[in-house]
């Protein structure tokens, strides 16, 4: 079983829809939790960040984490063309004085216009 | 700010050549990572320098190695390349290992094994 799971998709919605990506996770110990945007051809760029069980909203963008249930969650409100791309989300412990960095395998987003 | 450069960004090999990638991070970050990121597997971490010190390293074979030079540049090297090495392989940079340690990611380098 891997560390994280994450549904590679692809999702494709219509243009104004509600996005939902979702992770699962069963280490414990990682502390902080991430969502990364790669587009085609990019290297991933940090989306959103979070440390605590809760929501984050940063625009558009809703992060929420449970970590009573080991689940993350990002929401897109009003999707866009623009928001097309592959979104991985990302976990993070820190451990004997390094950080060790889980990825999610990515989901593929395809916004129709 | 630059941002962190990778080279070369493309890239093809046979079976059992090396091939070494160069990674340079953002000016004044000292810790960078690598990772392989392929289609099935997603990104897989490879290791970590800090200060020229390898501080962490994944589950990859010794064939997978790298270095960190002084100016925080760093390298990776695949020797006896196989055709499962073919991959995106990405630099990342960060400022610290401190609260955050957000990763910033270059745009990797393609490499195709035949």
């Amino acid at each position: 079983q891997k560390e994280v799971e994450q549904d590679p998709g692809p999702l494709s919605v219509p243009e104004g829809a509600i996005v939902s990506l979702n992770c699962t996770y069963s280490n414990s110990a990682f502390q902080y939790f991430m969502w990364y945007r790669q587009y085609s051809r990019k290297g991933p760029e940090l989306l959103m960040y979070t440390y605590s069980s809760g929501n984050k909203e940063d625009g558009r963008f809703t992060a929420q984490v449970d970590k009573s249930s080991k689940y993350i969650s990002l929401f897109i409100r009003d999707s866009q063309p623009s928001d097309s791309a592959t979104y991985l989300c990302a976990m993070r412990l820190n451990s004997g004085g390094y950080q060790k960095v889980t990825f999610g395998t990515g989901t593929k987003l395809q916004v129709i216009p | 700010k630059a941002g962190v450069t990778q080279t070369p960004r493309y890239l093809i090999k046979t079976r059992g050549q090396q091939v070494t990638l160069s990674c340079s991070p953002i000016s004044g970050h000292r810790s960078v990572s690598w990772y392989q990121q392929t289609p099935g597997q997603g990104l897989q971490f490879l290791f970590e320098y800090f200060s020229e010190t390898q501080r962490n390293k994944g589950n990859f074979p010794g064939r997978f190695s790298g270095r960190q030079f002084s100016n925080s540049r760093s390298e990776m090297n695949v020797s006896t390349l196989e055709l499962g090495d073919s991959a995106l392989y990405l630099c990342a940079s960060s400022l610290s290992q401190g609260r955050t340690g957000e990763l910033f990611f270059g745009e990797g380098s393609r490499l195709t094994v035949l």
